[in-house]
């Protein structure tokens, strides 16, 4: 099974509303990243986990705050957000890289955010 | 800081055409690079990955070669499909962190 499955698939939320995104994986992966995506270009890495642990920030806002509760689960949690915010949010995950490794990274299909 | 460039930014081909996609990255101390394609609206599908110490990865009708002294890739695709028809980009792993940087895409529209 290489699927990397989030929800919800489409979410519109008001500027002073409080959401979540979820993403989960059960390939055994140890690293698990947020993108953001616009409309044209590519993905943008916002957050990386590694064994659990927040390991990369992008210098992303704090209305955009994630979470890793166990090695499978991933979440984002939106609050205040701005409609500048729109866009596709996606999660990816894949081992841990090291020597011998491989990290091919897998994706889900993208939650599509739209911020009013 | 690692930037990755696609050229051409579209293509148009007719189908059953053979077509070469390129992809150029600065700092080579990478530990792969993996190419996708995104369909309009959707998520990225893996299609090959090609580890640091390879010099090419086939499948099917895809082959993808890596030249990382150079800093560059190509995606070859024969006999094109318009199922082809995509969004493809190609993504570094750069060595030491966890990072995957995106190239700036190329958008393939395979003409019937």
């Amino acid at each position: 099974d290489t699927e990397v499955t989030q929800t919800p698939k489409h979410l519109v939320m008001g500027m002073t509303n409080k959401k979540s995104l979820k993403c989960e994986q059960h390939m055994g992966h140890r690293a698990m990243y947020w993108y953001k995506q616009k409309a044209k270009k590519p993905p943008e890495l916002m957050f990386v986990y590694s064994y659990e642990k927040l390991s990369i920030n992008e210098s992303v806002p704090s209305r955009f705050s994630p979470e890793c509760p166990n090695s499978s689960l991933l979440n984002l949690h939106l609050h205040a957000l701005q409609p500048e915010d729109s866009a596709l949010y996606l999660c990816a995950s894949s081992p841990i890289s090291g020597q011998g490794r491989n990290t091919e990274a897998f994706f889900g299909q993208g939650t599509r955010l739209t911020v009013v | 800081k690692q930037e990755v460039t696609q050229i051409p930014a579209a293509l148009s081909v007719p189908e059953g055409e053979n077509l070469v996609l390129n992809c150029s990255f600065t700092d080579s101390a990478i530990y792969n690079l993996q190419w996708f394609r995104q369909d309009p609206g959707k998520g990225l599908t893996s299609l090959l990955l090609i580890q640091s110490s390879q010099r090419e990865q086939t499948s099917g009708r895809l082959n993808a070669s890596l030249d990382k002294s150079s800093g560059r890739s190509t995606l070859y695709i024969a006999a094109s499909q318009p199922g082809d028809s995509a969004t493809y980009l190609c993504a570094v792993f750069n060595f030491g962190n966890e990072k995957l940087t995106f190239g700036t895409g190329t958008r393939l529209t395979i003409i019937p």
